[in-house]
């Protein structure tokens, strides 16, 4: 099974400012079959960025992910009010999908 | 717009079966360009995938709850279904049901809003 450790566990910070989250794999995620959800309080995840890198319909530029192999990042640049949030990283490159323990995105 | 729905009991008592079911409306479930999954989060805790299934009936489990869940397809309903057994507090959680484009995305793309399902006497 492949272990995700989401880094940090809790990022503090300020409507403007950029956000940096990371992600990171036991072994190789196969094809880069790597995403990235936002979380909101009592809501399902929502899709951000699939592929490692790729956005969802709909997602503003403002996310982006990079990474491959073991090592997965996701930046949000100019954070909004609507990006404070839980975020989960999850790899489908090997069975049993599995998803990473988290990242809280926090107003400071 | 493809929509997901869970719908089953919101309490189980210990040692029974939890029975739930999602229907899919907006598309067919028996496109071949997805797998249907369920997942689970407990209160305040992350994501665990529970397991999928094609619309061929083949199935896929994760090995922590292999020996318990069976997930299986309707398709002349749109719907697919999971039933774990042989619950304990420990599988009290809200359960997803979720979609993968298994042809470009490989991720779930699609949710159902969750339904909380509490085990208790």
């Amino acid at each position: 099974e492949i272990v995700l450790t989401q880094s940090p566990g809790t990022l503090s910070l300020s409507p403007g400012e950029r956000a940096t989250l990371s992600c990171r794999a036991s072994q190789s995620v196969s094809n880069n079959y790597l995403a990235w959800y936002q979380q909101k309080p009592g809501q399902a995840p929502s899709l951000l960025i699939y592929g490692a890198s790729s956005r969802a319909t709909g997602i503003p530029d403002r996310f982006s992910g990079s990474g491959s192999g073991t090592d997965f990042t996701l930046t949000i640049n100019r954070l909004e009010p609507e990006d404070f949030a839980v975020y989960y990283c999850q790899q489908y490159g090997s069975s049993p999908v599995t998803f990473g323990q988290g990242t809280k995105v926090e107003i400071k | 717009q493809v929509q997901l729905h869970e719908s089953g009991p919101g309490l189980v008592k210990p040692s029974q079966t939890l029975s739930l079911t999602c229907t899919v409306s907006g598309g067919s479930i028996s496109s071949g360009s997805y797998s249907w999954s369920w997942i689970r989060q407990p209160a305040g805790k992350g994501l665990e995938w529970i397991g999928h299934i094609y619309t061929s009936g083949n199935t896929n489990y994760n090995p922590s709850l292999k020996s318990r869940v069976t997930i299986s397809v309707d398709t002349s309903k749109n719907q697919f279904s999971l039933k774990l057994s042989s619950v304990t507090a420990a599988d009290t959680a809200v359960y997803y049901c979720a979609r993968t484009d298994i042809v470009g995305v490989w991720a779930f793309d699609y949710w159902g809003q969750g339904t909380l399902v509490t085990v208790s006497s």
